[in-house]
């Protein structure tokens, strides 16, 4: 079935690192993948997405490329701020009537000043 | 104006006992899911509606019955809690055909004592 695989956390960096947090995807057909962010005693909130093999998404300093040949959408920032520290999530979906989003596992990121 | 809002925030109840959680929102969406968070951040479909219609049943115990009165609200009742339903369950909507990004409501932390 289809899954996603993200890298164990916590990551944790100083403020103006670089970040990357490592997303892969297995899937039975061309879905959407995502990256939703939580932070501390918040619902999720969507950070980015991409639709098809190519696509970049990008928000906020965040991007992440659908690579259709490593099945991975690596989330990338140039520079992390405190304002950053949450949990990110890495998901898929096909659409559809149901829409239905199948998460990896959450990867808590820790910036500090 | 909250989007997706859900009642209560916390629950704390004894086991055996029977609750309910409550998801509104007023975005205009017609579909709309629970999810539930496990203590390791863990977030998995239960459940999803289409205009008042059940569209998504995942492997859920049946103590867990979902309700939706009309498009904009959608109700989770829990008969006979268990310490293992001890969760943050999330409520999130959709509209169909306006890309795939699904909007969550704040999460109700649920606590089986």
């Amino acid at each position: 079935g289809d899954s996603v695989t993200q890298m164990e956390g916590p990551v944790t960096l100083s403020e103006e690192a670089f970040l990357t947090i490592n997303c892969t995807y297995t899937a039975t057909g061309y879905p959407s993948l995502f990256w939703y962010v939580q932070y501390p005693g918040e619902g999720l909130q969507l950070l980015l997405k991409a639709t098809k093999a190519d696509d970049k998404g990008s928000n906020k300093g965040f991007e992440a490329t659908y690579r259709k040949e490593t099945t991975s959408f690596h989330l990338e920032k140039g520079s992390v701020q405190v304002s950053d520290s949450a949990v990110y999530f890495c998901a898929l979906s096909y659409g559809g009537a149901t829409n239905k989003l199948i998460f990896g596992t959450g990867t808590l990121l820790a910036v500090q000043p | 104006d909250t989007a997706v809002s859900q009642t209560p925030k916390y629950l704390v109840t004894q086991m055996g006992n029977d609750k309910s959680i409550k998801c509104e929102q007023n975005l205009g969406h017609d579909t709309m899911y629970w999810y539930k968070q496990d203590s390791k951040k863990f977030l998995k479909i239960m459940f999803s509606y289409n205009n008042k219609e059940l569209i998504i049943n995942e492997t859920v115990p049946n103590r867990f019955s979902p309700k939706s009165p009309d498009k904009a609200h959608l109700n989770l009742h829990i008969n006979s809690l268990e310490l293992g339903d001890s969760a943050v369950y999330f409520c999130a909507s959709r509209k169909t055909g306006a890309g795939n990004e699904q909007f969550f409501g704040p999460g109700t932390r649920l606590t089986v004592l």
